[in-house]
């Protein structure tokens, strides 16, 4: 049974370019959350997807938008990148029918803007 | 505001007992959720508390006082692989799970 797996695993990129980032959430789960973790601190949350819509955002500018899949898998598209986007990014899948349900978390995407 | 306190750091001695605690303040709450962070991996799940008492799970207890607003995760008979950070994380009133910072958790032996 895969757990959530993220694509790729390190990314180095120049300010002002794009990236986008990939997830598949563990078998059987269908709501996917999208996490932005800096160097000794907690993870901040982004956005939460659910039957392919965007239904939580946390404070995070336009640049970061996103996408669920019907197959449950989410892509994190960054635009404009800056200096302070440089991050772990993790996505997280959980089970939605019970909303307090842990989530699964992916080894995540290390991005490094330079 | 909403925000949790967990302390940064702890040191503790191989297979002694260590307390981590957490103190929240959110608008609502639907439970709070215990989770470990070994450097460059994901966060794993290690427990979840609704209800006020004690939740205990092998070497692993967790504690809830919502009239507090406080938490402690207890780990007994510590070994060098708990060395980890250790993420204290509530659910609100809108389910947009709140994130303390870490504890950064050093074993010696």
């Amino acid at each position: 049974d895969a757990g959530v797996t993220q694509s790729p695993t390190h990314l180095i990129k120049t300010r002002g370019q794009q990236v986008t980032l990939r997830c598949s959430p563990k078998s059987g789960h269908d709501t996917v959350s999208w996490y932005q973790q800096a160097l000794g601190q907690g993870p901040q949350f982004i956005f939460q997807y659910y039957e392919e819509e965007e239904r939580q955002r946390g404070n995070f500018p336009d640049r970061f938008s996103g996408h669920q899949f019907p197959n449950y898998s989410s892509e994190l598209n960054v635009n404009a990148l800056l200096l302070g986007d440089s991050a772990l990014y993790l996505c997280a899948s959980s089970f939605d029918t019970r909303r307090n349900s842990p989530l699964h978390f992916g080894n995540g995407t290390r991005l490094t803007v330079t | 505001g909403q925000n949790i306190d967990q302390p940064t750091e702890m040191t503790a001695t191989e297979g002694a007992i260590v307390q981590i605690n957490c103190t929240y303040q959110t608008s609502g709450f639907n439970g709070l959720f215990w989770y470990q962070q070994h450097a460059g991996e994901a966060p794993t799940f290690l427990s979840y508390n609704v209800l006020d008492g004690l939740e205990e799970k092998g070497r692993f207890s967790s504690f809830l006082s919502r009239s507090k607003g406080y938490s402690y995760l207890l780990l007994k008979e510590l070994q060098m692989k708990d060395s980890a950070s250790y993420l204290c994380a509530v659910i609100p009133s809108n389910y947009q799970l709140i994130w303390g910072a870490g504890t950064k958790l050093i074993i010696k032996p």
